[in-house]
């Protein structure tokens, strides 16, 4: 029930193009959701995160879209560029239980031109 | 702002030695304070979460007296890989959080351990 299960394990997109990656979780307890980006070598860094409360989280060219029925959520990247070449994480977490964050399997980005 | 330095970023040693990495929350205080460890193109595998002043809380699986986990202020946490054999080797990072739970945590940049 702790499971934050992330799709597509890789991800190739065209520069410019919409990349977008999708998150499912059974837990509904979690009430907190960021998605975390890792470059190699690096620690992950906090990109956009979103509550169950609003249905979309629009930051720059990053949106999360949140369908808390279907429990899932997804991250968009429009007019992706190669810098955006990374590892991505879901995570989720019960902010008033346990605290601890759950995270998703990953999905490494590459951005060809 | 929330920047978490981890020090040393790599480090090289010997089989049977023991290894500290340090965690820094440098512009905030953490009351909460995990530590990761990252197997090649995994996720990240919680290993503990230590609040100042307590004793740390390992998870399943994890030897307390191989991961010597101290927090002793509310900026600095250590681990120490004690008598540190070639399967320790791994990407290990540390992430802070400041107040309480509705916070969220800040990475530091990980620390490559390597035991020959």
């Amino acid at each position: 029930q702790q499971q934050v299960k992330q799709s597509p394990q890789s991800l190739i997109v065209q520069k410019g193009g919409i990349s977008i990656i999708n998150c499912a979780y059974e837990n509904t307890a979690f009430d907190y959701f960021p998605w975390y980006q890792q470059f190699p070598g690096k620690g992950p860094a906090l990109l956009i995160a979103i509550r169950p409360d609003v249905s979309e989280k629009k930051e720059g060219r990053f949106t999360i879209s949140f369908n808390k029925s279907a429990k899932q959520f997804s991250l968009h990247i429009m007019d992706s560029q190669p810098g955006d070449s990374a590892t991505y994480f879901c995570a989720a977490i019960n902010n008033f239980g346990n605290e601890k964050l759950t995270f998703g399997t990953g999905t490494r980005l590459t951005i060809i031109p | 702002g929330a920047v978490v330095s981890q020090h040393p970023s790599r480090v090289i040693c010997k089989s049977g030695t023991s290894v500290k990495i340090e965690c820094r929350s440098l512009d905030f205080q953490a009351t909460t304070m995990f530590w990761y460890r990252q197997f090649p193109k995994k996720s990240l595998m919680l290993m503990a979460t230590s609040n100042e002043g307590s004793k740390a809380t390992y998870e399943q699986g994890v030897e307390k007296d191989k991961f010597l986990i101290n927090h002793a202020s509310l900026t600095l946490s250590t681990l120490t890989v004690t008598s540190a054999h070639p399967e320790d080797s791994s990407f290990y990072i540390c992430s802070a959080r400041s107040g309480l739970g509705n916070q969220p945590q800040h990475f530091g940049d990980g620390t490559r351990l390597s035991i020959l």
